[in-house]
């Protein structure tokens, strides 16, 4: 594992579904965030929190949810998907200022909505 | 707006080749790049960080280069393996207008090293 480490690896879905996907880091990071890798496309950011407060939001649609109870944790709570939202989401953590360290991802949660 | 670009899309080499991976951006105000390996269906692997004030960074058998003024970075694998076999991104920083740093990603160079 690489210090940030993401539940459940794969999941499937219905689109009435509600279902969450976890992120937990012991680093002693301070921000996490949220990207979505779709196929054929890059990396595409989603939410960032920033000490425990939401940053950044990247125009994400409302059924998708996310959730930082405190440094260590970040969630992502999903309702009412669509089949064009299956994905790999990655959780990356960093320092606030990650310019000196860079950006540390966990292994993803493989999402197919059926 | 920051755009990142890699070439090629995918690279197939023999065993033992030395190889380039190429990135491109169009901002070049940025503090550091950094590139990370993929394998099939897994998260990302920090492979090396090069901050702006450096040329290189050398982990290895793996050696990044940075050219801020052209635009520029390239990741050298020397003496190539089956095991590299993987996608590998480059990303660079970008704030946002609400003053948040995002990484902004390349789509990948997937490469294939043959027995």
């Amino acid at each position: 594992e690489t210090g940030v480490t993401q539940t459940p690896r794969h999941l499937v879905m219905g689109m009435t579904n509600k279902k969450s996907l976890k992120c937990e880091q012991h680093l002693g990071h301070n921000a996490m965030y949220w990207y979505k890798q779709s196929a054929k496309k890059p990396l595409e950011l989603m939410f960032v929190y920033s000490l425990e407060e939401r940053v950044e939001n990247n125009s994400v649609p409302s059924r998708f949810s996310p959730e930082c109870p405190n440094s260590s944790h970040l969630f992502l709570h999903l309702h009412t998907l669509q089949p064009e939202d299956s994905a790999l989401y990655l959780c990356a953590s960093s320092q606030d200022h990650p310019g000196i360290y860079g950006y540390t991802f966990g292994s993803g949660t493989r999402l197919t909505v059926v | 707006k920051q755009e990142v670009t890699q070439i090629p899309a995918a690279l197939s080499v023999p065993e033992g080749e030395n190889l380039v991976l190429n990135c491109s951006f169009t901002d070049s105000a940025i503090y550091n790049l950094q590139w990370f390996r993929q394998d099939p269906g897994k998260g990302l692997t920090s492979l090396l960080l090069i901050q702006s004030s450096q040329r290189e960074q050398t982990s290895g058998r793996l050696n990044a280069s940075l050219d801020k003024s052209s635009g520029r970075s390239t990741l050298y694998i020397a003496a190539s393996q089956p095991g590299d076999s993987a996608t590998y991104l480059c990303a660079c920083p970008f704030l946002t207008q609400g003053g948040s740093e995002k990484l902004v990603f390349g789509k990948g160079t997937k490469l294939t090293v043959n027995p």
